[in-house]
């Protein structure tokens, strides 16, 4: 089973760049699959950032494009989210999910991690 | 800007049955939409219920289906369990990306 784990910092300031990763166990990402973020602001809904899949083909949130770049780490088996320019509004919990394909792009979840945008 | 609509709140009985919906606001929601369902309580990480419309993981209770109605995604509970009291969410594909609904907060009373 996939299992995967969130990592990087808790706290961002404003203007900076959010960089997290993702460690996958169980499962090699260079053998398939989809590989995505999710966030969820505090007391809010879930918003689907984007997914890339194992070939580096990468799928954006068209509101969140211009500032988030996806990429995946074969040889540490880590796949990575970074989001710039960040505000007070990207603070949320950030998951990270993994899916056999477009019809099941989040099967398995990350516990999720808090990240906190404020000076 | 695709908007995804799940009714806000809805209450139901122990043992009683209930259908949540998932809209979209381009038209009629589709097989090709590919609907995904997810639970999440309080605290925890999403748990993935349904895929590709009405496809079960290995890990979802029987008592949960998945289905198209009258031009929506919809997910049924039938013999509700007070441990089904949760917020549910649906997540449809538009070709090249997906779109979470607003969620819909499930009361087990």
């Amino acid at each position: 089973q996939v299992q995967l784990q969130e990592s990087g910092p808790g706290l961002v300031k404003p203007s900076e760049t959010l960089s997290l990763t993702c460690t996958v166990s169980g499962y090699s990402i260079s053998s398939g699959y989809y590989w995505g973020w999710i966030r969820q602001p505090p007391g809010k809904g879930l918003e689907w950032i984007g997914s890339i899949f194992h070939s580096g083909s990468t799928y954006y949130n068209p509101s969140l494009k211009s500032r988030v770049t996806l990429s995946v780490d074969t040889s540490k088996n880590q796949f990575s989210l970074r989001l710039s320019s960040v505000t007070a509004a990207d603070t949320a919990v950030y998951y990270c999910a993994s899916g056999s394909s477009t019809s099941c792009p989040t099967a398995y979840w990350g516990q999720g991690t808090l990240v906190t945008v404020s000076s | 800007q695709t908007v995804v609509t799940q009714e806000p709140s809805l209450t139901v009985s122990p043992g009683g049955t209930v259908t949540l919906t998932c809209a979209s606001s381009t038209g009629a929601v589709t097989s090709g939409y590919y609907p995904n369902w997810f639970q999440q309580k309080p605290g925890q990480a999403p748990r993935a219920l349904i895929y590709s419309t009405s496809n079960k993981h290995s890990w979802t209770p029987a008592r949960f289906s998945g289905s198209l109605l009258g031009g929506k995604a919809a997910l049924t509970l039938s013999g509700v369990q007070p441990e089904d009291e949760a917020e549910y969410y649906c997540l449809l594909y538009y070709g090249g990306g997906w779109v979470f609904g607003g969620g819909t907060k499930l009361t087990v009373l």
